[in-house]
């Protein structure tokens, strides 16, 4: 596709139960990145994955987070037994490798713990 | 990694340009200059970036101070369209040339 697709667009959730966010970056965009945003808050860096490199999870602020990225293309970032401060808005990126590239967002999933 | 800075919020008239302001005294010689808005209820979005000279786009126009401790992001008319967070942020060699979101500023289009 022509840009960065997340899925789904929004998901409520038990508190307690796993969820998966999915990725999908654009072809040939060897980095991704996720961040999450919580509501009226900034961006928060949680993960990024540069080809076949280790990915820098140093932005992961549990360990009830993890992610994964098959082939170097397709991304899931799963949050297991969920809380309630986990609510907020996740959002992936990717972008050529290189300082001169920008960013191209998806348009995120908005997840709610209830 | 080296941060900007950037006033919380701005106000324009509709039709009007608008010049965004961001400090970054500590820019190394290697830092891209980039800029991101996020409209309401969006994910970020590309504005524009540069290094050294001024780089103009469709979306807009980045101005850059001759020592680099300063840039402008120019949108030259204005639009209600407009109204979003705008993010000056600065690129480097850092683990994964990850972009560090600050705060941003607030513009507001009055029509």
């Amino acid at each position: 596709g022509a840009g960065v697709s997340q899925s789904p667009s929004n998901k409520v959730t038990e508190k307690g139960k796993d969820v998966e966010l999915r990725c999908d970056p654009i072809s040939g965009h060897t980095a991704l990145y996720w961040y999450r945003q919580s509501l009226g808050q900034g961006l928060e860096f949680l993960i990024y994955f540069q080809g076949n490199s280790a990915p820098d999870k140093s932005g992961l602020p549990s360990d009830r987070f993890s992610a994964e990225r098959t082939g170097g293309s397709v991304s899931t970032l799963t949050i297991q037994r969920t809380q309630q401060e986990d609510s907020a808005v996740y959002l992936c990126a990717s972008s050529p490798r290189g300082l001169g590239y920008g960013y191209t967002f998806g348009s995120g999933t908005r997840l709610t713990v209830v | 990694d080296a941060k900007t800075t950037q006033p919380n919020s701005m106000e324009s008239n509709e039709e009007e340009p608008v010049h965004l302001p961001c400090n970054h005294s500590t820019i190394s010689g290697t830092d891209y200059i980039h800029w991101y808005r996020q409209l309401p209820s969006q994910g970020p979005e590309y504005v524009i970036h540069g290094l050294t000279s001024n780089v103009n786009n469709r979306m807009a126009s980045l101005a850059i101070a001759e020592d680099r401790k300063s840039s402008t992001l120019i949108l030259h008319r204005a639009t209600l369209r407009d109204a979003a967070v705008y993010y000056c942020i600065l690129r480097g060699n850092n683990a994964g040339n990850m972009l560090t979101f600050g705060g941003g500023t607030r513009l507001m289009v009055k029509p």
